[in-house]
């Protein structure tokens, strides 16, 4: 059965405290893996694609990257407007749907 | 660049009572998604729609809910009888089939309780 599983379910950091998020998948048929970013109160809004293991994208403090098992989201010195909570989801080859995981709840505190 | 429109913003109701979600995907787009988000998971798809033909159904509970998107544009989403259960943020998303990536553009949500 295809699943995604999130981990932490919770992060806080500091302020410029670094941390990596993480997403494990098991899918027949992985043709893209999304990362999107959900404020309080909105729907998810797209920040990647990454669609074969190695590749890693990059957008202001965040990469992620991709293995065939799984995905990191890093973030690099992090500030309170990074708060949000993080949802991956994989892509099927076979219908294109997503199927997310829970998320990750990341709290930066000033 | 407009984005995907939604309404109501919020809607409460009693169980047992009908209710209607409203959707405008982002103008070219021809695939439209409605998604149920339950507090702490991620988004559920309910139904996907490929102009006004239906995709994909089968997580919808039919005996309880509907859905139709007319003239390929525009979409509502219909839960009659409601139940307690069905407390949720419903989410509309929009993509493009000529886009490579077919990426997935969300409205804010409708945000639904049930009393």
């Amino acid at each position: 059965e295809d699943q995604v599983t999130q981990s932490p379910e919770a992060l806080r950091l500091q302020e410029g405290e670094s941390s990596s998020l993480n997403c494990s998948y098991t899918v027949s048929g992985l043709r893209g893996l999304f990362w999107y970013r959900q404020d309080p109160g909105k729907g998810p809004e797209f920040l990647f694609t990454l669609y074969s293991a190695g590749e890693e994208k990059e957008k202001e403090r965040l990469k992620a990257t991709l293995t065939k098992k799984e995905s990191f989201l890093h973030i690099t010195a992090p500030k309170p407007e990074d708060s949000a909570t993080y949802l991956c989801a994989v892509q099927r080859r076979s219908n294109y749907q997503l199927i997310w995981g829970a998320g990750t709840k990341l709290i930066i505190k000033p | 660049e407009a984005g995907v429109a939604q309404s109501p913003r919020y809607k409460i109701i009693e169980k047992r009572q009908s209710v209607a979600f409203w959707c405008n995907p982002i103008s070219g787009h021809a695939t439209l998604y409605w998604y149920q988000q339950i507090l702490g998971q991620g988004p559920k798809l309910l139904i996907q729609f490929q102009n006004n033909g239906v995709v994909d159904d089968s997580q919808l509970p039919k005996d309880r809910f509907s859905a139709e998107r007319l003239k390929g544009v525009d979409s509502t989403l219909k839960i009659q009888p409601a139940k307690l259960e069905d407390s949720a943020v419903y989410l509309c998303a929009s993509s493009s089939p000529t886009e490579y990536q077919e990426t997935q553009y969300f409205g804010p949500g409708t945000r639904l309780l049930v009393l």
